[in-house]
């Protein structure tokens, strides 16, 4: 299948400061990619949805200020969390769309995991 | 996107068919039935996906029913290597279309 590449996968940081993750298709164009979050224990939660070229649209909820989004290539997305506070400590994870034969996959990133102290 | 229901949890031996099954009743026309799942610390890994005929890879068999309010998932030999949870997730194949995550089913492979 399709790779995705997400780096780093995990950071520790120091409260109020910033993490950049990126995820990159290697070996496909990726014009969608989306971005999740996921507390211990629970299931995926959609953050945003990532667009190459345009602004991100966000789910209900997530603070487009604090999850910055840039998606300038067809290869690569990258979620920054802003000002990092201990509540944001989570596993996040990408995903991005392949297209062959009228049928749709997603495939995701192996997630990073961020512990901000 | 439709909602699914999945058991919450479920144990299989090893060596064994797993059948995990999933209820769609609200499932429209136009949307696939997808299961993924996720082992610990790691991103979702596509499994299969279907919309009406069953399907068949070198993972796992997707049998949907003919009134494809339900499906199930089989592992025809489960490993250890299997314990992860599984989601079922019914979407529409449209371009950009999200994957909405429910709770999915924990399975756990044991000897």
């Amino acid at each position: 299948g399709a790779v995705v590449s997400q780096h780093p996968s995990w950071v520790i940081c120091k409260s109020g400061t910033s993490v950049k993750i990126e995820c990159r298709s290697l070996d496909f164009q990726a014009t969608t990619m989306f971005w999740y979050r996921q507390f211990p224990k629970q299931s995926l939660m959609l953050m945003a949805t990532s667009n190459e070229g345009s602004k991100a649209t966000y789910e209900q909820g997530v603070e487009k200020d604090k999850f910055l989004i840039n998606h300038a290539s067809l290869t690569l997305s990258t979620l920054t969390v802003t000002s990092a506070h201990p509540e944001d400590s989570s596993f996040y994870i990408c995903s991005a769309r392949t297209v062959g034969d009228s049928n749709e996959k997603l495939f995701f990133g192996s997630g990073t995991q961020l512990s901000v102290l | 996107d439709a909602k699914t229901t999945q058991p919450p949890s479920m144990d299989c031996a090893e060596g064994r068919a797993a059948n995990l099954p999933c209820n769609h009743s609200t499932i429209s026309g136009n949307e696939y039935v997808y299961w993924y799942r996720q082992i610990h610390s790691q991103g979702p890994q596509y499994i299969i996906h279907g919309l009406k005929n069953n399907e068949t890879n070198e993972m796992a068999s997707l049998i949907i029913t003919e009134d494809r309010k339900s499906s199930t998932l089989i592992l025809p030999h489960a490993t250890l290597r299997d314990t992860a949870v599984y989601y079922c997730i019914v979407r529409v194949n449209a371009a950009g279309n999200k994957l909405t995550f429910g709770g999915g089913t924990r399975v756990l492979v044991k000897p």
